[in-house]
């Protein structure tokens, strides 16, 4: 069955780095788009970021442009965020989530990790 | 790119049928067809409801169906059930290879 579990999170001051993991298993992780998710405490979701499935286009939301980094290794099944120059705004819960659409990017996620905590405060 | 208008909160009765709305603009809802719906449960991990504005991915009940009118989306859910209780939300492209969700709707089965 498909499953996707994401690693990295926690506490980390304003201005610091972390890396967000998701290991991926029970399809072919290389055959799919995958996109990184976000939810903030006790707010809605918000699209972060998608890589294509060959790694080949990534786009971001405006808020993380130029801080945040997605990027795969196919070989190891495994999608990441790299996550620079953290705001107390980006605190939450972060999720990461497979599009739908083999070899394509539609934006329907449907599968998803059980998401990451990631708290940004001094 | 604003969040999409959903209303904070409806509500229904076992049985009943709700519907709820999903209000973007000719940038996002109104230009494409890729429109979804995701039920999440508290502490839970998002669901796939419905896709491509009105697709349902196996496994969904098709007591949850899905439209689309110009620049607003709908989500209708009918026979409500106990488990139906959690929150909603849609999601559009928004061109350029960017999504945006709508605020969310919490759904109470009075």
């Amino acid at each position: 069955q498909v499953q996707l579990v994401e690693s990295g999170g926690g506490v980390v001051q304003p201005g610091r780095s972390l890396r967000l993991s998701c290991t991926a298993s029970g399809f072919s992780f290389s055959s799919y788009g995958m996109h990184w998710v976000r939810q903030a405490p006790g707010k809605g979701l918000e699209w972060v970021a998608v890589i294509w499935y060959d790694g080949t286009n990534r786009y971001y939301i405006d808020s993380v442009k130029g801080r945040f980094t997605i990027s795969r290794d196919n070989s190891k099944n495994t999608l990441y965020l790299q996550m620079n120059s953290l705001r107390p705004e980006d605190t939450a819960v972060y999720y990461c989530a497979r599009d739908l659409t083999v070899g394509g990017t539609n934006g329907w996620f449907d599968y998803w990790g059980q998401g990451i905590l990631v708290t940004v405060s001094s | 790119q604003s969040a999409l208008t959903q209303p904070r909160s409806v509500s229904g009765s076992p049985g009943q049928s709700v519907t709820i709305s999903c209000t973007g603009s000719a940038s996002d809802v109104g230009a494409y067809n890729y429109v979804s719906w995701y039920q999440q449960h508290p502490g839970k991990a998002p669901k796939l409801l419905i896709y491509d504005v009105n697709k349902r991915p196996s496994g969904v009940p098709d007591r949850f169906s899905g439209s689309k009118s110009g620049i607003t989306a709908s989500l209708t859910i009918s026979g409500l059930q106990a488990e139906d209780e959690a929150d909603y939300y849609c999601c559009s492209y928004t061109g350029s290879f960017g999504w945006v969700f709508g605020g969310g709707t919490t759904l109470t089965v009075l």
